[in-house]
């Protein structure tokens, strides 16, 4: 199993280009999630989608998009980049939603520079 | 809203001694609580969670509703222990909050 994969691993973008950033799981999870980390500060959600063809927001949604249109794969779009969309996006995955076996996979991080 | 704060950033500590990392939490409902950790060059990963009451390398971590506190604590760090530690609490819409990290500098 290669768990919970992104791509790219790094990224430069100036001001107003578009990309999308891709994650894939191979564990059949039915959640998965979007986190941002600003240098210095916690991991903030994103997006989340509790299986395919849903999809909710997060904490800081704004100026993000995502779909799921299978199991496997969640997208993370951004439209209009801005340098305030520099950070490390962090994608991850659940195979259930609560009980003593709960645990999020995360995958390695994609480091995104907006100037 | 909930919040989790780790007030450390940096917590340097010599092999052997030992180790408490801080976390406290607000939250109104029933909280649940986790440490995940990120050795270098590692992704991040789950140490562990409150509800199991389990040891992992080493470390156990209670949590305190009265303090709203889950400090993680080792008595004998070791290098391999150097990484950066993460609190998290899940809320009842099965959302993970957060804390700040703190970085675990083990010397030798």
């Amino acid at each position: 199993n290669a768990g919970v994969t992104q791509t790219p691993k790094f990224r430069i973008l100036k001001i107003g280009q578009s990309m999308t950033l891709q994650c894939t799981q191979d564990m059949n999870h039915n959640y998965m999630y979007w986190y941002r980390q600003d240098p210095g500060m916690g991991l903030k959600l994103i997006y989340y989608s509790v299986g395919a063809g849903i999809t909710d927001k997060g904490e800081v949604p704004n100026g993000y998009n995502v779909s799921r249109s299978t199991t496997e794969d969640f997208p993370l779009r951004l439209e209009l980049a801005a340098p305030s969309q520099t950070s490390v996006y962090f994608c991850a995955s659940s195979p259930v939603r609560s009980g003593p076996s709960y645990e999020q996979y995360f995958g390695p991080g994609t480091r995104l520079t907006v100037t | 809203a909930q919040r989790v704060t780790q007030p450390e950033k940096l917590l340097s500590v010599f092999k052997g001694a030992p180790v408490e990392l801080k976390c406290n939490y607000s939250y109104s409902g029933s909280p649940e609580l986790f440490w995940y950790v990120q050795y270098s060059r590692q992704r991040l990963q789950l140490l562990l969670r409150h509800i199991s009451r389990e040891s992992i390398k080493g470390f156990t971590a209670d949590l305190n509703k009265g303090e709203t506190s889950f400090h993680l604590k080792k008595p004998f760090a070791q290098e391999e222990d150097s990484a950066m530690y993460y609190c998290a609490l899940r809320n009842a819409g099965n959302m993970l909050t957060f804390g700040g990290g703190t970085r675990l500098m083990v010397k030798p």
